[in-house]
């Protein structure tokens, strides 16, 4: 398994601004995922961050919104950038599991509330 | 591309059994995961098949018809600390698509 520290666990931001998202993992991994779930929803993928690379974007989002950084292979960063009320949502960072399984791991989640 | 249906909501009580059923379109499919998450927590891993049939794991087991797009999971013995979200997840390559997340609560 994978241990992935993400912060800050949870924000309060003032729109307009723009919020940088961590995520750290225990072990070296290829991909990392960004995802967000807004109030009672289910995960939607926003991208791919691979190392050495530009993140893939999933239909809907886009890098000026959302850039991400991939610095290394044990590290990731989403800003969420001029924000709205529309995007307080829980963002959340995701790594492949190692097994043939394949199993996702998750961060805890950042709670991002926007007034 | 891939369509996940799940049923929103189911109430079961303790000790019984519950099984969420999953419906799927998909292409490039190559496996069909489930998560449980509680509220304000994220999804955890449950089980992942890629071959058609029943996987069981303690008072958990998921089915897979690829044939049919069609996927449950089973819960047994519920307990009270299985009131929570059931997410099932269509993986395609790497990436994860999920359907919108069954909640189930469990009532003494």
């Amino acid at each position: 398994s994978a241990v992935i520290s993400q912060k800050p666990s949870r924000d309060i931001c003032q729109r307009g601004t723009s919020l940088t998202i961590q995520c750290q993992v225990d072990s070296q991994v290829t991909m990392m995922f960004w995802y967000r779930q807004q109030p009672g929803q289910s995960l939607t993928l926003i991208a791919t961050a691979n190392q050495g690379s530009e993140a893939t974007y999933e239909s809907g989002f886009v890098i000026d919104k959302f850039p991400i950084s991939r610095p290394n292979l044990t590290f990731s960063t989403l800003t969420v950038s001029n924000m709205s009320p529309e995007d307080s949502s829980i963002y959340l960072c995701s790594v492949e599991g190692q097994s043939t399984r394949a199993e996702a791991f998750f961060g805890q989640g950042t709670r991002l509330t926007v007034v | 591309g891939q369509n996940i249906d799940q049923p929103t909501e189911m109430t079961a009580t303790e000790g019984a059994i519950v099984q969420i059923n999953c419906t799927y379109q998909t292409s490039g499919f190559n496996g069909l995961f489930w998560y449980q998450q509680h509220a304000g927590e994220a999804p955890t891993f449950l089980s992942y098949n890629v071959l058609d049939g029943l996987e069981e794991k303690g008072r958990f087991s998921s089915f897979l018809s690829r044939s049919k797009g069609y996927s449950y999971l089973l819960l047994k013995e519920l307990q009270m600390k299985d009131s929570a979200s059931y997410l099932c997840a269509g993986a395609a390559g790497n990436k994860l698509t999920f359907g919108g997340g069954t909640r189930v609560l469990v009532k003494p």
